[in-house]
């Protein structure tokens, strides 16, 4: 009954690595998103895709780069990783129009 | 400015009374959805309760209700009756009626409120 997945619950990783951080949706949405969750800071919008191949910068985007190659599957990289970028990272997709998101069940990233 | 503020970043509730979590949107656009989430300690996103500007009614979904005040521009969540399981993060969030990109596809969410029920 999985419906988003992230293909990681718990990452570490070390300072000046390339990160990929994996999301497959199985529901045929147009939408996938990639958000940050930092305490007291909620929910950050870091990309969003409203199409294969298109992509949109959220609200925190340096850092970071996405693929969409395929429908279903929306990648965030961290091309250079540093430890400011540890956080739990979720992804989420929805249709278009004014829906709600399905979530995945995040990916807590630790670069060390 | 903050398009989605949630005021309270702890609250306390004792099981089986009511609890109110405050939200205030700031949007120009009259179409808009407004969204209440439910994260747990485990760390997924459940949806509770939606809200669109042009619906004449509160919302309710079982013992969640959405206190509506378009004037005010808030959306409180109410749980009536709480229980030991409803201790979790909420957070609130509001989808703007725009195109494909910008603030079309996109949930805007509020910094969230940490619910602890106690017996």
């Amino acid at each position: 009954d999985v419906k988003v997945t992230q293909s990681s619950r718990y990452l570490v990783k070390r300072t000046g690595e390339k990160v990929f951080l994996e999301c497959v949706q199985d529901m045929d949405h147009e939408n996938m998103f990639w958000y940050r969750q930092d305490p007291g800071l909620g929910l950050r919008l870091i990309y969003f895709s409203y199409d294969v191949k298109m992509k949109e910068k959220g609200d925190i985007p340096e850092g970071y780069s996405v693929s969409r190659e395929k429908k279903e599957r929306f990648s965030l990289i961290l091309e250079s990783a540093s430890t400011n970028q540890t956080s739990m990272y979720l992804c989420a997709s929805s249709l278009t129009g004014m829906y709600g998101y399905t979530f995945g069940s995040g990916t807590r990233l630790t670069v060390v | 400015a903050q398009k989605i503020t949630q005021t309270q970043p702890g609250m306390f509730v004792q099981e089986k009374e009511a609890v109110t979590l405050d939200c205030t949107y700031d949007t120009s656009d009259p179409s808009y959805g407004l969204f209440w989430y439910k994260q747990p300690s485990s760390g997924e996103m459940i949806f509770l309760i939606y809200q669109g500007s042009y619906d004449q009614q509160n919302a309710t979904e079982g013992r969640y209700s959405l206190n509506f005040q378009k004037a005010r521009k808030s959306a409180n969540l109410v749980i009536s009756a709480s229980q030991l399981g409803d201790s979790a993060m909420y957070f609130c969030a509001m989808r703007e009626g725009g195109g494909l990109t910008g603030g079309g596809n996109k949930l805007t969410f509020g910094t969230g409120t940490q619910l602890k029920v106690e017996l």
